[in-house]
């Protein structure tokens, strides 16, 4: 079964730190992994997007990892600010499936704190 | 563009009543998507559409539930009798599905954009 885990469920850190928020998946054949960033009242907005050939992506002072080896990813945020306080979403597609091939994981809360 | 376009953007009815929620895709795209969103199980795909054709609404959870795509510009979802368990937030998502190398490039991999949501709370 395909599935996709987050991890933290939740985080808070203070204003100007960095972090790391981690993505493992079962998903099979994978095809691609994207990160949404999901404000509060707001839907889910594609930060970056992963390919199976593609290690490290940066999106600004968000930097994605990609193993395809162990199937993990990582989302990292550099010197936090306040609007980075939201959901990040960890969305895996796979190359054959139905439903668009899409595996969405519960996402971890982020709270910048001043 | 003015984005996927969902109204209404909160509903707050009574158990039994139906409820019709609304969403207007972005130009253009193909697919449009329907998703439910709690806590406790984060985004859920309901049904999803291809060239307004319901395409899997395996995640459809009863009978209450149905969706309609009259055409390309407009997408309902409908439930009917609501209860106190499908309070939810609702969201609507299109994209321009198409292969790999297709005309917007390598790299678009059918990303979908999301509407703001419905905040639906069923008393």
């Amino acid at each position: 079964k395909n599935q996709v885990e987050q991890s933290p469920q939740s985080l808070i850190i203070l204003e100007g730190k960095n972090c790391t928020l981690q993505c493992n998946y079962t998903v099979s054949p994978f095809s691609n992994l994207r990160w949404y960033k999901q404000d509060t009242g707001r839907g889910p907005v594609s930060l970056t997007i992963m390919t199976f050939s593609e290690n490290t992506k940066s999106n600004g002072r968000y930097t994605a990892t990609l193993d395809a080896d162990t199937k993990q990813s990582s989302l990292h945020i550099t010197a936090s600010q306040l609007s980075d306080s939201a959901s990040y979403i960890c969305v895996v597609r796979n190359s054959g499936g139905g439903a668009d091939g899409l595996t969405f994981g519960k996402g971890t809360h982020l709270i910048i704190q001043p | 563009d003015a984005g996927v376009i969902q109204s209404p953007r909160h509903e707050v009815t009574e158990m039994g009543q139906e409820v019709t929620l609304r969403c207007k895709p972005i130009s253009g795209h193909n697919s449009l998507f329907w998703y439910r969103q709690t806590m406790m199980r984060g985004l859920e795909l309901l049904i999803y559409f291809n060239n307004n054709v319901p395409i899997d609404d395996s995640g459809m959870p009863e009978d209450r539930f149905s969706a309609k795509m009259p055409n390309a510009s407009f997408s309902t979802l409908k439930i009917q009798p609501s209860e106190p368990r499908d309070s939810a937030v609702y969201f609507c998502a299109s994209s321009l599905k198409q292969g790999v190398f297709g005309l917007a490039g390598v790299g678009s991999y059918n990303e979908q954009f999301f509407g703001p949501g419905t905040r639906l709370t069923v008393l």
